[in-house]
């Protein structure tokens, strides 16, 4: 069975630095893309960037490129989403998808960015 | 880049029929396929339809998907809709360097 589970709920103060991981079972992990959508809230979906699990190829929606670091460790089948200081705006609700087609989601990681 | 656009809301009631609409704004709707996401209230999406019009294992046949090259739009298609259905329906699409996804449509079913 596919599954994608990420890490718990965040809760930090803007300027801190923050990494949530998302761990894929169930599949060829180095074989697929893994991406992050973010949805803030009563948002719709956004796509922030993908991973080639294989050789760490990386693409990223330009509003998001220099925000975000996406990296992969493919020895632990996990894929990592990180800031290095977060904004109050990067409050939001997070999920890791594999593949072009995203046909499987993790369950989501909230985040919260709050003084 | 290219968007695609759905409508905003679209309701219907119980055991009709909807269809959502999800139109590519530039480029050929039929260079990359198209997939539709479910997410209900409070809940992760999921696929319902992957590939334009592929359903996977265990949704059910009343979904259905397409895609019309002459409006360079994809469709979702919901018949005999239950409440359940009542969902944020979203149809996301790909070219060679970024992932699109459209703005979502909420179902109401009443």
């Amino acid at each position: 069975e596919v599954q994608l589970v990420q890490s718990g709920a965040e809760v930090k103060k803007p300027g801190e630095s923050l990494k949530i991981s998302c761990k894929g079972s169930g599949y060829s992990f180095t074989s697929y893309w893994i991406g992050w959508v973010r949805q803030m809230p009563g948002k719709g979906l956004e796509w922030m960037g993908s991973i080639y699990a294989g050789d760490s190829d990386t693409r990223y929606r330009p509003s998001f490129q220099g925000q975000v670091t996406i990296s992969a460790d493919k020895s632990i089948s996990t894929a990592y989403l990180q800031w290095s200081s977060l904004k109050a705006s990067d409050t939001a609700m997070y999920y890791c998808v594999k593949g072009r087609n995203f046909d499987y989601w993790g369950q989501g990681t909230l985040v919260t960015v709050s003084s | 880049n290219f968007m695609l656009t759905q409508p905003h809301s679209v309701s219907e009631s119980p055991g009709k029929t909807v269809t959502i609409s999800c139109t590519r704004s530039s480029g050929s709707i039929a260079s990359n396929y198209v997939q539709w996401y479910q997410q209900r209230p409070g809940g992760a999406p999921t696929t319902v339809i992957s590939e334009d019009n592929q359903r996977p294992s265990g949704v059910p046949d009343r979904f259905s998907g397409s895609i019309d090259s002459s409006s360079n739009s994809a469709s979702l298609t919901i018949s005999g809709l239950k409440t359940e259905d009542e969902a944020d329906y979203y149809c996301q699409s790909y070219d060679s360097s970024a992932w699109v996804f459209g703005g979502g449509t909420k179902l109401t079913v009443l």
